[in-house]
């Protein structure tokens, strides 16, 4: 079935560094999404991309459909940013939205 | 906008009560979408409506569990005969067109 890989698995950030994650894809994706989840549970929309690049502040995703992968870059890491990250991707052949394992940020002091 | 409601937070049932969660989407969006998560198998996609009519039911369980969307403005999971293994958050999300998915705060349930 439709798989999503996501790497790393786990990532340590000290404040003001920088890092990618990363998100294969098993199957040709229509759309991705990129959502932080809070220490309280919530999912928290960053982006959706159905092609090419986008920037929020000191976040910035790429979708390659064709390569079939996403990446998901943070820069200048601020403690807020802790947090596990997942991204999720629609199928072009099935309804469903699958989500990757999430690589779970701490950022450091 | 209220953003997506789910109620109630948290349940908790023993082994072989029913369990039934709500949920009620963003006013306008027209996929609802039911997932489970768990530390062990993560975030599990259950099932999605779309414009009230079930489209793709396939990660629900077959046995115990059912999926409702009545009206545009909520959709139940119910959950009969409980086991600790259902012990879960049950997350719900809407979007418009299957475009963004907006989620819940999500449904705690404990089975004890």
């Amino acid at each position: 079935g439709d798989q999503v890989e996501q790497s790393p698995s786990a990532l340590s950030l000290h404040e003001g560094t920088g890092s990618a994650l990363r998100c294969n894809f098993t199957t040709t994706m229509r759309a991705v999404q990129w959502f932080q989840q809070n220490s309280r549970g919530s999912l928290i929309n960053l982006f959706y991309l159905a092609s090419g690049t986008k920037e929020n502040g000191r976040l910035k995703s790429t979708f390659n459909s064709k390569e079939s992968y996403s990446t998901l870059h943070i820069r200048d890491a601020q403690l807020e940013d802790s947090g596990t990250y997942f991204c999720a991707a629609g199928s072009s052949n099935t309804n469903k939205v699958v989500f990757g394992t999430g690589t779970r940020l701490q950022v450091l002091p | 906008n209220a953003g997506v409601i789910q109620t109630p937070r948290h349940k908790v049932t023993g082994k072989g009560q029913e369990a039934t969660l709500w949920c009620e989407p963003i006013s306008g969006h027209s996929a609802v979408f039911w997932y489970r998560q768990t530390i062990v198998q993560g975030l599990e996609f259950l099932t999605y409506f779309r414009n009230q009519a079930p489209i793709d039911d396939s990660g629900m369980p077959k046995e115990r569990f059912s999926a409702q969307m009545p009206n545009q403005s909520h959709s139940t999971l119910k959950i009969q005969s409980t086991q600790p293994q259902d012990s879960a958050v049950y997350l719900c999300a809407s979007s418009f067109s299957q475009n963004t998915l907006y989620f819940g705060a999500g449904t705690r349930l404990s089975v004890l």
